[in-house]
Protein backbone atom coordinates (compact mmCIF):
# COMPACT_ATOMS: atom_id res chain seq x y z
CA UNK A 1 0.00 0.00 0.00
CA UNK A 2 1.03 3.45 -0.45
CA UNK A 3 2.41 5.36 2.26
CA UNK A 4 0.87 8.32 1.41
CA UNK A 5 -2.84 10.06 1.18
CA UNK A 6 -3.69 12.75 -1.09
CA UNK A 7 -7.29 14.29 -2.37
CA UNK A 8 -8.45 12.29 -5.58
CA UNK A 9 -8.96 16.06 -7.49
CA UNK A 10 -8.40 19.41 -6.79
CA UNK A 11 -9.48 22.50 -8.92
CA UNK A 12 -7.30 25.97 -8.85
CA UNK A 13 -7.79 29.34 -11.37
CA UNK A 14 -5.07 30.05 -13.63
CA UNK A 15 -2.45 32.44 -12.28
CA UNK A 16 -3.18 31.58 -8.93
CA UNK A 17 -1.29 29.27 -6.71
CA UNK A 18 -1.86 25.68 -6.34
CA UNK A 19 -1.38 24.37 -3.16
CA UNK A 20 -1.65 20.20 -3.53
CA UNK A 21 -1.59 18.46 -0.02
CA UNK A 22 -0.24 15.17 1.21
CA UNK A 23 -0.01 13.34 4.55
CA UNK A 24 2.92 10.67 5.03
CA UNK A 25 1.60 10.21 8.83
CA UNK A 26 4.04 6.87 8.98
CA UNK A 27 7.02 8.36 7.78
CA UNK A 28 10.47 7.13 9.44
CA UNK A 29 13.32 9.50 10.16
CA UNK A 30 15.01 9.02 6.63
CA UNK A 31 12.42 8.96 4.31
CA UNK A 32 12.42 11.77 1.60
CA UNK A 33 9.55 12.78 0.78
CA UNK A 34 9.19 13.12 -3.35
CA UNK A 35 6.78 14.50 -6.18
CA UNK A 36 6.07 13.52 -9.26
CA UNK A 37 3.36 14.64 -11.91
CA UNK A 38 1.80 12.80 -15.03
CA UNK A 39 0.85 15.21 -17.39
CA UNK A 40 -1.75 13.68 -19.75
CA UNK A 41 -0.74 9.56 -20.66
CA UNK A 42 3.33 10.54 -20.46
CA UNK A 43 5.65 8.94 -18.27
CA UNK A 44 5.62 11.02 -14.95
CA UNK A 45 8.09 13.60 -14.28
CA UNK A 46 10.25 14.24 -11.03
CA UNK A 47 8.96 17.82 -9.58
CA UNK A 48 10.68 18.49 -6.35
CA UNK A 49 11.69 16.62 -3.10
CA UNK A 50 12.71 17.05 0.31
CA UNK A 51 13.96 15.30 3.71
CA UNK A 52 12.74 18.28 6.51
CA UNK A 53 13.40 21.84 5.42
CA UNK A 54 11.69 23.65 2.75
CA UNK A 55 12.53 23.28 -0.56
CA UNK A 56 12.53 25.56 -3.74
CA UNK A 57 13.44 25.02 -7.74
CA UNK A 58 12.01 26.59 -10.63
CA UNK A 59 8.99 24.50 -10.72
CA UNK A 60 7.48 24.29 -7.60
CA UNK A 61 8.35 24.60 -3.80
CA UNK A 62 7.94 21.78 -1.11
CA UNK A 63 6.83 22.80 2.34
CA UNK A 64 6.83 20.44 4.70
CA UNK A 65 5.28 20.83 8.42
CA UNK A 66 7.81 20.21 11.35
CA UNK A 67 6.41 16.91 12.55
CA UNK A 68 6.76 15.93 8.77
CA UNK A 69 3.58 13.81 8.51
CA UNK A 70 1.99 15.75 6.02
CA UNK A 71 3.75 18.11 3.27
CA UNK A 72 2.51 20.79 0.85
CA UNK A 73 3.47 21.27 -2.90
CA UNK A 74 3.13 24.55 -4.15
CA UNK A 75 2.68 25.64 -7.59
CA UNK A 76 3.09 29.55 -7.58
CA UNK A 77 1.45 30.75 -10.78
CA UNK A 78 -0.71 27.84 -11.76
CA UNK A 79 -0.89 28.04 -15.66
CA UNK A 80 -3.13 24.98 -18.22
CA UNK A 81 0.05 23.48 -18.70
CA UNK A 82 0.12 22.25 -15.09
CA UNK A 83 -3.22 20.72 -15.85
CA UNK A 84 -1.74 17.03 -14.77
CA UNK A 85 -2.39 14.05 -11.83
CA UNK A 86 0.55 15.07 -9.02
CA UNK A 87 1.90 12.28 -6.89
CA UNK A 88 3.15 12.06 -3.65
CA UNK A 89 5.86 9.11 -2.60
CA UNK A 90 8.19 8.65 0.12
CA UNK A 91 11.67 7.06 -0.42
CA UNK A 92 14.74 6.00 2.24
CA UNK A 93 17.51 7.40 -0.23
CA UNK A 94 19.82 4.58 -1.49
CA UNK A 95 17.85 1.76 -0.11
CA UNK A 96 16.38 -1.06 -2.50
CA UNK A 97 13.06 -0.46 -1.26
CA UNK A 98 9.67 -1.00 -3.40
CA UNK A 99 8.59 2.65 -4.86
CA UNK A 100 4.96 2.92 -4.61
CA UNK A 101 2.91 5.59 -6.28
CA UNK A 102 -0.37 6.30 -4.35
CA UNK A 103 -3.45 7.35 -7.01
CA UNK A 104 -2.19 10.75 -6.71
CA UNK A 105 -4.81 14.65 -6.90
CA UNK A 106 -5.75 15.46 -10.30
CA UNK A 107 -5.26 18.91 -10.42
CA UNK A 108 -7.35 20.47 -12.55
CA UNK A 109 -6.48 24.53 -13.69
CA UNK A 110 -9.33 26.62 -14.68
CA UNK A 111 -9.39 29.20 -17.52
CA UNK B 1 21.88 10.14 -23.34
CA UNK B 2 18.49 8.81 -24.88
CA UNK B 3 17.45 7.88 -21.33
CA UNK B 4 14.81 5.32 -20.71
CA UNK B 5 13.45 4.06 -23.96
CA UNK B 6 10.84 1.50 -24.24
CA UNK B 7 9.61 -0.27 -27.37
CA UNK B 8 7.38 -1.07 -28.63
CA UNK B 9 4.95 2.37 -28.24
CA UNK B 10 1.72 0.42 -29.19
CA UNK B 11 1.05 -3.15 -29.13
CA UNK B 12 -1.96 -5.81 -29.48
CA UNK B 13 -2.18 -9.06 -28.31
CA UNK B 14 -4.87 -12.22 -28.60
CA UNK B 15 -5.76 -13.83 -25.14
CA UNK B 16 -2.85 -16.40 -24.61
CA UNK B 17 -0.17 -14.96 -26.58
CA UNK B 18 3.49 -14.31 -25.26
CA UNK B 19 5.24 -10.65 -25.79
CA UNK B 20 8.47 -8.86 -24.28
CA UNK B 21 8.29 -5.60 -23.49
CA UNK B 22 11.57 -3.90 -23.93
CA UNK B 23 13.13 -1.28 -21.94
CA UNK B 24 16.50 0.11 -22.16
CA UNK B 25 18.56 2.81 -20.09
CA UNK B 26 22.19 4.52 -21.01
CA UNK B 27 22.42 6.44 -17.79
CA UNK B 28 24.09 3.27 -15.71
CA UNK B 29 21.05 3.51 -12.88
CA UNK B 30 21.47 0.43 -11.03
CA UNK B 31 17.55 0.65 -9.84
CA UNK B 32 14.80 -0.26 -12.34
CA UNK B 33 11.59 -0.86 -12.31
CA UNK B 34 8.01 -1.63 -14.11
CA UNK B 35 4.64 0.04 -13.50
CA UNK B 36 1.30 -0.91 -15.26
CA UNK B 37 -1.41 2.04 -15.49
CA UNK B 38 -4.85 1.02 -16.30
CA UNK B 39 -7.41 3.97 -17.25
CA UNK B 40 -7.96 6.40 -14.84
CA UNK B 41 -5.62 5.17 -11.98
CA UNK B 42 -2.26 5.13 -10.26
CA UNK B 43 0.58 3.62 -11.10
CA UNK B 44 1.16 0.37 -9.49
CA UNK B 45 4.68 -1.45 -9.24
CA UNK B 46 5.19 -4.76 -10.87
CA UNK B 47 8.62 -5.75 -10.48
CA UNK B 48 11.76 -4.21 -9.70
CA UNK B 49 15.48 -4.21 -10.02
CA UNK B 50 18.26 -2.96 -8.26
CA UNK B 51 21.22 -4.13 -10.32
CA UNK B 52 21.90 -6.87 -12.44
CA UNK B 53 21.37 -10.50 -11.61
CA UNK B 54 18.71 -9.34 -8.89
CA UNK B 55 15.15 -8.64 -9.40
CA UNK B 56 11.97 -8.76 -7.13
CA UNK B 57 8.10 -8.68 -7.08
CA UNK B 58 5.98 -5.25 -6.88
CA UNK B 59 2.58 -4.96 -5.99
CA UNK B 60 1.22 -6.42 -8.70
CA UNK B 61 3.66 -9.46 -9.89
CA UNK B 62 1.15 -12.07 -11.46
CA UNK B 63 1.59 -12.99 -14.78
CA UNK B 64 4.64 -10.97 -15.40
CA UNK B 65 8.38 -12.49 -15.49
CA UNK B 66 11.72 -10.21 -15.72
CA UNK B 67 15.21 -11.01 -15.48
CA UNK B 68 18.18 -8.20 -15.57
CA UNK B 69 21.04 -9.99 -17.14
CA UNK B 70 22.67 -6.44 -17.61
CA UNK B 71 22.56 -3.16 -15.97
CA UNK B 72 21.23 -1.25 -18.99
CA UNK B 73 18.14 -3.37 -19.80
CA UNK B 74 15.41 -4.93 -17.93
CA UNK B 75 12.82 -6.62 -20.01
CA UNK B 76 9.37 -7.94 -18.98
CA UNK B 77 7.47 -10.84 -20.32
CA UNK B 78 3.77 -11.44 -20.46
CA UNK B 79 3.67 -15.08 -20.77
CA UNK B 80 0.52 -15.61 -21.88
CA UNK B 81 -1.89 -11.89 -22.42
CA UNK B 82 -5.51 -11.82 -20.24
CA UNK B 83 -7.59 -9.15 -20.90
CA UNK B 84 -6.83 -7.99 -17.50
CA UNK B 85 -3.16 -7.39 -18.46
CA UNK B 86 -4.68 -3.98 -21.03
CA UNK B 87 -2.73 -1.46 -19.33
CA UNK B 88 -0.32 1.46 -20.65
CA UNK B 89 3.23 0.19 -19.12
CA UNK B 90 6.09 2.44 -17.82
CA UNK B 91 9.63 1.62 -17.26
CA UNK B 92 11.81 3.99 -14.54
CA UNK B 93 15.49 3.90 -13.21
CA UNK B 94 17.16 5.65 -11.13
CA UNK B 95 20.33 5.07 -9.14
CA UNK B 96 20.08 3.37 -6.05
CA UNK B 97 23.27 5.28 -3.82
CA UNK B 98 22.38 8.88 -2.91
CA UNK B 99 18.84 10.64 -3.08
CA UNK B 100 17.89 10.54 -6.79
CA UNK B 101 14.30 11.27 -8.56
CA UNK B 102 13.16 8.32 -10.82
CA UNK B 103 13.48 8.72 -14.50
CA UNK B 104 10.56 7.30 -16.70
CA UNK B 105 10.07 6.57 -20.04
CA UNK B 106 7.32 6.87 -22.53
CA UNK B 107 5.28 4.11 -21.70
CA UNK B 108 4.15 1.20 -23.83
CA UNK B 109 -0.05 0.99 -24.75
CA UNK B 110 -0.79 -2.55 -24.50
CA UNK B 111 -4.57 -4.19 -25.78
CA UNK B 112 -5.14 -8.09 -25.67
CA UNK B 113 -8.28 -9.08 -27.19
Amino acid sequence: DAKTTQPPSMDCAEGRAANLPCNHSTISGNEYVYWYRQIHSQGPQYIIHGLKNNETNEMASLIITEDRKSSTLILPHATLRDTAVYYCIVRVAGRDDKIIFGKGTRLHILP
Amino acid sequence: NAGVTQTPKFQVLKTGQSMTLQCAQDMNHEYMSWYRQDPGMGLRLIHYSVGAGITDQGEVPNGYNVSRSTTEDFPLRLLSAAPSQTSVYFCASSPLAGNYEQYFGPGTRLTVT
